[in-house]
């Protein structure tokens, strides 16, 4: 398997910063994905990074360390609608296929 | 387009019937993926394909699942001889390669 290991669950304040990290399996890999997903709905697509370094994107910004296999996900000035649970999603080049892990469930409280 | 859409949005069969599931992907994409979602975890990888080629299926799978994808079009996923273990989400998403992955909706099944 790719051994990937996140959170299962974390809490934060409205307002406030929150990081998830996952780490991941670097053989064979290529980039990495992370998605959100509301309770009963279909994951959507947050970022992907392939260099090392920070991707950012309004109040979301993505990290990837390629050589340690980790990245991380950088939530600012969280809104109650940030309540979700956030799937790391490594892709890999043998057989090209994507695998998500098993997702951090975030809850933001007023 | 509309996105990628997903035949039933619900399905309850008695245990031991066949279903069969539908998947329309985004047009240009040559890539589907079948994934299968249970209650506080992330997808599972099914399968995928790369136009009409499966090129992986998981070593999970037992031989009860199987998947098409006649033409590079449209997908199926069929699973026979239901157990209720199979009761779960099963999301299907699309991309081009290297790119990002676009779910439907999904087809929620219930094995009684």
């Amino acid at each position: 398997g790719q051994n990937i290991d996140q959170p299962t669950e974390m809490t934060a304040t409205e307002g406030a910063i929150v990081q998830i990290n996952c780490t991941y399996q670097t053989s064979g890999f290529n980039g990495l994905f992370w998605y959100q997903q509301h309770a009963g709905e279909a994951p959507t697509f947050l970022s992907y990074n392939v260099l090392d370094g920070l991707e950012e994107k309004g109040r979301f910004s993505s990290f990837l360390s390629r050589s340690k296999g980790y990245s991380y996900l950088l939530l600012k000035e969280l809104q109650m609608k940030d309540s979700a649970s956030y799937l790391c999603a490594p892709y890999y080049n043998q057989g090209g296929k994507l695998i998500f892990g098993q997702g951090t469930e975030l809850s933001v409280k007023p | 387009d509309t996105g990628v859409s997903q035949d039933p949005r619900h399905k309850i069969t008695k245990r031991g019937q066949n279903v069969t599931f539908r998947c329309d992907p985004i047009s240009e994409h040559n890539r589907l993926y079948w994934y299968r979602q249970t209650l506080g975890q992330g997808p599972e990888f099914l399968t995928y394909f790369q136009n009409e080629a499966q090129l992986e299926k998981s070593r999970l799978l037992s031989d009860r699942f199987s998947a098409e994808r006649p033409k590079g079009s449209f997908s199926t996923l069929e699973i026979q001889r239901t157990e209720q273990g199979d009761s779960a989400m099963y999301l299907c998403a699309s991309s081009l390669a290297r790119q990002e992955a676009f779910f439907g909706q999904g087809t929620r099944l219930t094995v009684v």
